[in-house]
């Protein structure tokens, strides 16, 4: 099946520093995807759609100065969280849909945990 | 406003019971709802269910799906360690489209 996969897979950092997280679909195309936000104990909060050559769209209260996103080719989507701070520690979750494009055929990647200091 | 809301949002059972999850729902252009199970990293597909009435199953696990009371279950007979997990209902549809994800119900299978 399809395989999305998501590196590092966790991350340490100090707070205002910012961090790179990168989503590959590893054996197909994947012009949207999908990224989310989940805290502890609580569901998944998408926070914007990824799009292959234009902007991401964001979710309405997620700022999108603050988590840059760029889908630079088919196969690879960067989140990045900038000036991170402790409130920004979280599990992200990048998914990509599969043939049809809709999201019930999506492929989760395993998630990259932040935590910052 | 599109929602998805599930219960109970924790549950604590002995190896052996049998569990109900709820996943009720209120949304536009509804096309599928989901379920998943979450462990420590992402979640993993359960079921889709798109039609009324038609049980789907997969071991222990079976879900249904109610369109015209807006509403899905999912059981999980002679529960198991294995199965401690968040479980997530997601809906598919709404005004923009999307996944909309429940809050989850967090199961804990006690030996």
């Amino acid at each position: 099946g399809a395989v999305v996969s998501q590196h590092p897979s966790r991350v340490i950092c100090k707070s205002g520093t910012s961090v790179k997280i990168e989503c590959r679909s590893l054996d197909f195309q994947a012009t949207t995807m999908f990224w989310y936000r989940q805290f502890p104990k609580q569901s998944l909060m998408l926070m914007a759609t990824s799009n292959e050559g234009s902007k991401a769209t964001y979710e309405q209260g997620v700022e999108k100065d603050k988590f840059l996103i760029n889908h630079a080719s088919l196969t690879l989507s960067t989140l990045t969280v900038t000036s991170a701070h402790p409130e920004d520690s979280s599990f992200y979750i990048c998914s990509a849909p599969g043939a049809s494009g809709v999201q019930e055929t999506q492929y989760f990647g395993p998630g990259t945990r932040l935590l910052v200091l | 406003e599109d929602k998805v809301v599930q219960s109970p949002l924790s549950l604590v059972v002995h190896e052996g019971d049998t569990v109900t999850l709820n996943c009720s729902y209120e949304v536009t252009n509804f096309r599928s709802l989901l379920w998943y199970k979450q462990e420590k990293k992402a979640p993993t597909f359960l079921f889709m269910l798109t039609s009324s009435g038609i049980e789907k199953k997969s071991g222990r696990l079976s879900s249904i799906l109610d369109k015209k009371e807006l509403f899905s279950i999912l059981n999980i007979t002679a529960t198991q360690t294995g199965d401690s997990a968040i479980y997530l209902c997601a809906v598919g549809g709404g005004a923009t489209n999307k996944l909309i994800f429940g809050t989850g119900t967090l199961l804990a299978v006690q030996p």
